[in-house]
């Protein structure tokens, strides 16, 4: 089974710091992705990554910013966490391939700037 | 504008109800998802779809593309249904595995 973990299911933090979100997939998927999740907007994409020190905005990344070291590692990073960056976190990872496409989602974190 | 509408934002049901959830999207696919999220926030894939009809248990899933729709089906409905689902897309050609999503559909059964 693949397996996708993030480092925290629940997060407080305070304005102004700077915040890490870790993802680990243990399935040697190409790319991987960061969204937020809010009430009444679904999931938006931060950041993707499809391959080791490669990324790609997505459609919100302002005030973010990532890192994909490892294969098998995404980090999202708030450098300086605003209220407005309180929501839930999920981090996926799917294969390079056309035919295989499936996402496969971790188990999110919830994040409250306060 | 969102490329993935779905209906309804929300959904309530009596225990043994027939449930349609809907989905339209206005760019060309190579494959369409339908995903379930459960409180707590986990998701977990319940179809993919390119073309025609899947069953999976209770849960049918339909696609036309010709008209940009797919639909999701739950027969006799019950209180474990109850999460977000949620309809996402593939563009055509992308190996980059990027989805696009609809805001989801909030079903709440009722025993």
């Amino acid at each position: 089974d693949v397996k996708v973990t993030q480092s925290s299911r629940y997060l407080v933090k305070r304005t102004g710091e700077k915040v890490f979100l870790e993802c680990v997939q243990d399935m040697d998927h190409e790319n991987m992705f960061w969204y937020r999740q809010d009430p009444g907007l679904g999931l938006r994409l931060i950041y993707f990554s499809y391959d080791v020190k490669m990324k790609e905005k997505g459609d919100i990344p302002e005030g973010y910013s990532v890192s994909r070291e490892k294969k098998e590692r995404f980090s999202l990073i708030l450098e300086s966490a605003s209220t407005n960056q309180t929501s839930m976190y999920l981090c996926a990872s799917s294969i390079r391939d056309r035919v295989r496409p499936e996402q496969y989602f971790g188990p999110g974190t919830r994040l409250t700037v306060t | 504008k969102n490329e993935v509408e779905q209906s309804p934002q929300n959904l309530t049901a009596q225990e043994g109800e027939f449930i349609t959830i809907n989905c339209s999207y206005s760019v060309g696919i190579s494959a369409l998802h339908w995903l379930q999220q459960h409180p707590g926030g986990g998701i977990v894939s319940l179809f993919m779809l390119s073309s025609g009809k899947k069953k999976h248990g209770r849960l049918i899933a339909t696609i036309n593309i010709q008209e940009k729709h797919s639909s999701l089906h739950i027969t006799a409905s019950h209180p474990r249904d109850s999460a977000v689902y949620i309809c996402a897309v593939r563009g055509r050609g992308s190996t980059l595995g990027r989805l696009y999503f609809g805001r989801g559909t909030q079903l709440t059964v009722w025993p």
